[in-house]
């Protein structure tokens, strides 16, 4: 859902259960994206990155998937777990003179539950 | 494995004050990042460095300054503290690849001005 003033939209699953997280990205010429898990108290983390040319991208219990025609990014969770329990975010990087600036989007609180 | 270290965790400075945030990596990465993060907002760069002695302004550069004497230390400076910088400041660094490239973030740095 969309964010409403200072609230994190959020996303509660049961453990076990897949979750689909999305992400609209806001400019056409993004080239990269990148999603980052943020736990309590953490800096972000590195999940999984794709590229403009694929649609695609799995890595171990999660997949990203690009649809530019829309400019709409999701990471899907396999079989999620209470440590999967974190703030996630969508980063997009767009080439010319600042390609190696990303940009966030104001991020999805994930919580799971036992 | 790519460590980014930030000098504090938690600081505490009167209105006012100057202060600095320090960010130490250790990949030999030629960019560098400061983000603040505050709730709902997600992360705002505010300047990044892409080589020694070298920097660009990003989103929100206004009350802050920076400085990079050495490839491995990026240093953002509050020239005056005010209230409206209290929030969490997250340092990064990553790779000059074309086409764009994860980002690995510190712990972040709490600041609150009081």
């Amino acid at each position: 859902g969309e964010s409403v003033g200072l609230h994190l939209p959020t996303l509660s699953v049961q453990e076990g259960d897949n979750s689909i997280i999305n992400c609209a990205y806001s400019n056409s010429a993004s080239d990269y994206f990148i999603w980052y898990k943020q736990e309590s108290g953490k800096g972000p983390q590195f999940i999984i990155d794709i590229r403009s040319n694929m649609d695609k991208r799995q890595g171990q219990r999660v997949t990203v998937l690009l649809n530019k025609t829309v400019k709409h990014l999701s990471l899907q969770i396999a079989a999620t777990q209470p440590g999967d329990s974190a703030v996630y975010f969508c980063a997009e990087n767009f080439g010319g003179g600042s390609n190696y600036k990303l940009t966030f989007g104001k991020g999805t609180l994930l919580t799971v539950n036992p | 494995d790519v460590k980014v270290t930030q000098s504090s965790r938690y600081l505490v400075k009167r209105t006012g004050e100057k202060v600095f945030l320090e960010c130490v990596q250790d990949m030999d990465h030629e960019n560098m990042f400061w983000y603040r993060q505050d709730p709902g907002l997600g992360l705002r760069l505010i300047y990044f460095s892409y080589d020694v002695k070298m920097k660009e302004k990003g989103d929100i550069p206004e009350g802050y300054s920076v400085s990079r004497e050495k490839k491995e230390r990026f240093s953002l400076i509050l020239e005056s503290a005010s209230t409206n910088q209290t929030s969490m400041y997250l340092c990064a660094s990553s790779l000059p690849r074309t086409g764009g490239t994860e980002a690995f973030f510190g712990q972040g740095t709490r600041l609150t001005v009081v």
